[in-house]
């Protein structure tokens, strides 16, 4: 089944206790990205991969890290964590721009 | 800049009746536009998209034509279910540009 995978699903954290959210997907998609969904304001771009070792900040990359060491995994890291960064985090690929997005089911990250 | 905006939810109605949810956005050039869909607990699908101005896109009784002298995507259906009831997210992509946009979304309730 065609899918983008991750996990967790629910992350409870601390400020400042580094932490990795990771994205896989099946589909050989090229391109890969990163969102934040906040009541209110929607969806937001926070980095965005074409494709294995490239990648480019979205609106909001402050206080995150992302690689793409491989074509399938796009995993999103917070060095240091802090409360404004609670949010519900999705991940997103697709075989060019131009396709449509497959979306991963979130994770809702709570930092205290 | 480029923006998308939506009007606020939530929106209410009885099964069977006429659905709008208005769109418009703020691009240079020529993007691309999408409604993207979220049902509770799920990540964004991809709902309808338009490419160029006039094209109307169209899903399981949703439309949306590309307005580009008005600058707007609006949503519709003629006759909503209660399996309708969702989060809904228009979007654009800039021509030539790897990155989308989303506006803050509107929630749909239909009520039996």
């Amino acid at each position: 089944e065609a899918q983008v995978t991750q996990n967790p699903r629910y992350l409870i954290t601390v400020t400042g206790k580094k932490l990795t959210v990771t994205c896989s997907q099946n589909m050989n998609h090229e391109y890969m990205s990163w969102y934040r969904q906040d009541p209110g304001l929607g969806l937001r771009q926070i980095y965005y991969s074409m494709n294995v070792e490239v990648t480019d900040k979205g609106d909001v990359p402050e206080g995150y890290k992302v690689s793409r060491k491989e074509k399938r995994n796009f995993p999103l890291i917070l060095e240091s964590p802090s409360p404004n960064q609670t949010s519900l985090y999705f991940c997103a690929s697709s075989f060019t721009t131009n396709e449509k997005l497959f979306f991963g089911s979130g994770t809702q990250l709570s930092v205290l | 800049g480029n923006s998308v905006t939506q009007m606020e939810g939530p929106v209410t109605l009885s099964e069977e009746a006429f659905l709008t949810i208005n769109c418009t956005y703020t691009a240079t050039g020529y993007p691309s536009l999408f409604w993207y869909v979220q049902y509770p607990g799920e990540g964004l699908q991809l709902l309808l998209k338009a490419t160029k101005a006039d094209d109307k896109g169209s899903n399981k009784g949703f439309e949306a034509t590309y307005r580009k002298e008005t600058t707007s995507f609006h949503l519709e259906k003629g006759s909503v279910q209660v399996s309708d009831s969702a989060v809904y997210f228009c979007a654009l992509r800039r021509e030539n540009f790897n990155k989308f946009y989303f506006g803050s979304g509107t929630k749909l309730n239909v009520k039996p």
